[in-house]
């Protein structure tokens, strides 16, 4: 069966640190990838998707960046943390239109 | 932006009653997806219904959709405190990528 693992779950960091978010799938290969963020009671904010190895497109242009490095492998980025990049950053893969998404369990950042 | 609407924002029932949310989009979609997401975790798939469906079960789970209207409701019949959670359309355009509304939060009390 197919499973999505994301880490860390909760993670503090201070403004101008670094960051770098982990995304894994197993149990399918060639898997649409997406990266979200969720600020409190708000809906998700799509922020990159993947359709293949090195195949990255950002949909808001920010403080952060990705990366595909393995087929199922996802990656978020920020050289220099902001306040405003706190939130909560949700992965997630798909097979395709119409076959919905499977997300991950999050990860809580908080930057100080 | 954002393309689906959720509403109400916040509901609150008694368990054993109905829950009844709606979600308005603005634009031509593939299909429209249901999603429930317990605090603090990941968003749960609950049901698709693509855009030549009206209407589709799961479970207590009930979703119709109405293209001319641009609007779809999920219905949860006969809820439980263990529904206490909020829930999001989301829809699936041309572009393939889905758009999330905020969400309705619900809370079901025993």
């Amino acid at each position: 069966s197919q499973t999505i693992h994301q880490w860390p779950a909760t993670l503090v960091q201070p403004v101008g640190s670094p960051l770098s978010l982990e995304c894994t799938v197993e149990g399918t290969s060639n898997p649409n990838l997406y990266w979200y963020r969720q600020a409190a009671g708000r809906g998700l904010q799509l922020l990159f998707y993947s359709v293949g190895i090195g195949q990255i497109s950002s949909e808001v242009p920010q403080n952060l960046s990705a990366s595909r490095p393995q087929d199922r492998q996802f990656i978020l980025s920020s050289k220099k943390l902001l306040l405003s990049d706190s939130g909560f950053y949700l992965c997630a893969w798909s097979k395709g239109s119409d076959l919905g998404y499977t997300f991950g369990s999050g990860t809580r950042l908080t930057v100080v | 932006s954002q393309q689906g609407e959720e509403d109400p924002q916040a509901l609150s029932i008694q368990e054993g009653e109905n829950a009844t949310m709606n979600c308005s989009y603005k634009t031509s979609i593939n299909n429209l997806q249901w999603y429930r997401q317990n605090s603090g975790r990941g968003l749960v798939h609950l049901i698709l219904i693509r855009s030549n469906e009206r209407e589709k079960h799961s479970g207590r789970l009930r979703v119709t959709l109405d293209t001319s209207k641009k609007s779809s409701s999920l219905l949860i019949t006969a809820s439980r405190a263990a529904d206490t959670a909020s829930y999001f359309c989301a829809t699936e355009g041309g572009s393939y990528i889905p758009t999330f509304g905020r969400g309705t939060s619900l809370i079901v009390h025993p």
